[in-house]
């Protein structure tokens, strides 16, 4: 059973323009949602985070979004660039287990 | 470089043998974390260990599987009469107990490809 359910499995976005990644998940006991950003070849690294005491976070041009009541939240790149070209997992963890459950991922390309 | 470091980066082996993968944790770091990653889809949890003690290990871990943390330092995760399906990226995480003790740091991965 997949803990985090990541949408969508692919997206392609012009420079400029905004990415949208979405991400659902079921048990009320997770306590913190990372997104993780991951190059070929190298291990993902930590993008930005949210509490669910909180609706939106901002670092930059990455914003998430984050409704408790629906149980989702959202990653959004804005002004994407080129660079930004990556594979992108949302993530959510519980202190009751000390495990993070990670979502299938997407892959973005971001056209010059 | 102060991060996760995970050796070897890259293995190739032969169905039947062993490997062992080795760790070097975020030196504050008291916990530490194994994921296995295949193409196309996120982490998925293996085991993690507070310290030296070993917590939790996933259904994943079949008994060819072992890991140790032996002195709450590095970690080795060890793979006996490996099989094709073990083909996989190996990701070692770590991250410190308290009100920051939730974000986890990944290395780069130890790829694993089985002939």
């Amino acid at each position: 059973q997949q803990q985090v359910k990541q949408s969508p499995q692919s997206l392609i976005v012009q420079k400029g323009g905004i990415s949208i990644i979405n991400c659902a998940y079921e048990n009320t006991a997770f306590d913190y949602f990372p997104w993780y950003q991951q190059f070929p070849g190298k291990g993902p690294a930590l993008l930005i985070a949210i509490r669910p005491d909180v609706s939106e976070k901002k670092e930059g041009r990455f914003t998430i979004s984050f409704n408790k009541s629906a149980k989702q939240f959202s990653l959004h790149i804005m002004d994407s660039q080129p660079g930004d070209s990556a594979t992108y997992f949302c993530a959510a963890y519980t202190h009751n287990f000390n495990k993070f459950y990670f979502g299938s991922g997407t892959k973005l390309n971001v056209k010059p | 470089d102060t991060g996760v470091s995970q050796d070897p980066r890259h293995k190739i082996t032969k169905r039947g043998q062993n490997v062992t993968f080795r760790c070097d944790p975020i030196s504050e770091h008291n916990r530490l974390y194994w994921y296995r990653q295949t193409l196309g889809q996120g982490p998925e949890f293996l085991t993690y260990f507070q310290n030296e003690a070993q917590l939790e290990k996933s259904r994943l871990l079949s008994d060819r599987f072992s890991a140790e943390r032996p002195k709450g330092s590095f970690s080795t995760l060890e793979i006996q009469r490996t099989e094709q399906g073990d083909s996989a990226m190996y990701l070692c995480a770590s991250s410190q107990t308290g009100n920051s003790g939730n974000t986890i740091y990944f290395g780069e991965g130890s790829w694993l490809t089985v002939v």
